[in-house]
């Protein structure tokens, strides 16, 4: 079956660094989306990515889908400790039943 | 802003007992989902229903579960016969339209505890 997997699955940073997680998919997406879960809550959407190439900015966060719309990446410039939580990647083969398959998340914690 | 709302929060049952978690999806949604997610774990998809019907479901979701959408706004997820296994955290989501994409909406989730 599909699998969606995402690396790091932590990372410790000090405010101000650099944050990066990528997301690598076994097959071929139709879609990809980016969730964010802090501590004891759920996942809120951030984005939604479906262009081959396609790279979308939301202050300091960049989304990039692969070429191959099987890989995709979050980068976040000057960490603040406000983006502490677990972001997670989730695949779509198609938009019929619209199942998402999640990776394992990344886990960020900012040292203030 | 609509949001997913769920009840209960937390639910804490004997093994072998039913628990019905209940969840009321953004009015104007057409697709709504199940998932679960073990203290620790990622999200994992349980199930997907659409027009009454469900359209996709995973190997989690054997025999013992089942969904409902009894009237206009409920969606509810029902586990006949519990397992300690099946404690975690179980999210309904809810999406617009085929044109929205994959975007789901999450609800803020119920704390299954089985003991």
């Amino acid at each position: 079956g599909q699998q969606v997997m995402q690396i790091p699955q932590y990372q410790h940073v000090q405010e101000g660094e650099d944050f990066t997680t990528y997301c690598n998919s076994s097959t071929t997406l139709s879609n990809i989306q980016w969730y964010k879960q802090r501590p004891g809550g759920h996942p809120v959407f951030l984005i939604q990515l479906v262009k081959s190439g396609e790279v979308k900015k939301q202050k300091r966060l960049t989304f990039q889908f692969g070429e191959a719309k099987k890989n995709s990446s979050l980068h976040i410039t000057a960490t603040q400790t406000t983006d502490v939580g677990t972001y997670f990647c989730a695949g779509a083969l198609n938009t019929n039943a619209g199942k998402s398959t999640f990776g394992d998340g990344t886990t960020l914690t900012v040292k203030p | 802003e609509p949001e997913v709302t769920q009840t209960p929060s937390h639910q804490v049952t004997q093994m072998g007992q039913e628990v019905i978690l209940r969840c009321v999806p953004i009015s104007n949604h057409l697709y709504f989902y199940w998932y679960r997610q073990i203290l620790g774990q990622k999200v994992e998809f349980l199930v997907s229903f659409y027009n009454n019907e469900i359209s996709e479901k995973s190997e989690i979701f054997d025999d013992q579960f089942s969904v409902e959408r009894p009237d206009g706004s409920n969606f509810t997820l029902k586990i006949r016969s519990t397992k300690l296994e099946d404690s975690a955290m179980y999210f309904c989501a809810s999406r617009r339209d085929v044109a929205a994409g994959n975007i789901q909406y999450f609800g803020a989730g119920t704390r299954l505890s089985v003991l």
